[in-house]
């Protein structure tokens, strides 16, 4: 089993549609967790951390359920620009002394005119 | 953008070779990760260097290796280079291997190994 699932996609959504991503996770023990958005052929960025209370910015929701392992990320009025691969990320910190970011495969969203 | 340089951009090697990648960390941050993201999927972790030590590492092989210079810059070695290690390999900087801090990532380096 991954240790952080998503759904691949593609979502192929017209602009100003609701679109809502699922991911969930193995480790009980992760830490932090966040969406990452990645445009094609560059680099991660991150677009929130998520958190139990959920947070908003902007038109982009978050929630994180950790009873059930699981992680949301709710975007509303999409944007022509919202096209992309959402990665949903899972913080780890090692008793070791380091900590390392976990990532699932991504889910690829493309919002048409 | 994130102040996180790495270069070259595009590098290509054949079957048995061996390439060195490397990585400006932001200003002010002492800890680096590595990651390697294979087409289709998400990143993989390879291994963490803070303080000029590598102090964890994913599931790779020795054959990767890195260091990690006094001013927090950072380099990838892969040695006998195969077929899968065709991928975008990112580097991360932090300010610390502690707690849950963000990590911003560079660019990339696509390496395609024929």
């Amino acid at each position: 089993r991954k240790e952080v699932e998503q759904d691949p996609g593609p979502f192929n959504v017209p602009e100003g549609a609701t679109v809502a991503f699922n991911c969930t996770y193995s480790n009980s023990a992760s830490q932090s967790f966040f969406w990452y958005r990645q445009d094609c052929r560059k680099e991660p960025k991150l677009l929130m951390s998520v958190y139990s209370s959920g947070n908003e910015d902007g038109r982009f929701t978050a929630q994180l359920n950790r009873a059930s392992q699981y992680i949301s990320l709710l975007i509303r009025d999409s944007k022509l620009s919202d096209s992309a691969t959402y990665l949903c990320v899972v913080f780890f910190f090692f008793s070791g002394g380091y900590n390392k970011l976990i990532f699932g495969a991504g889910t690829r969203l493309a919002v048409h005119p | 953008e994130t102040g996180v340089t790495q270069s070259p951009t595009h590098l290509i090697k054949t079957r048995g070779q061996q390439v060195t990648l490397r990585c400006s960390s932001q200003s002010g941050h002492n800890t680096v990760s590595w990651y390697q993201q294979a087409l289709g999927q998400g990143p993989q972790f390879i291994f963490q260097y803070y303080r000029e030590e590598e102090n964890g590492r994913g599931n790779f092989p020795p054959r990767f290796s890195g260091l990690q210079f006094p001013n927090y810059s950072s380099e990838l070695n892969v040695n006998a280079l195969e077929l899968d290690d065709s991928a975008l390999y990112l580097c991360a900087s932090s300010s610390g291997p502690i707690g849950a801090d963000t990590q911003y990532f560079g660019p990339g380096t696509r390496l395609t190994v024929l």
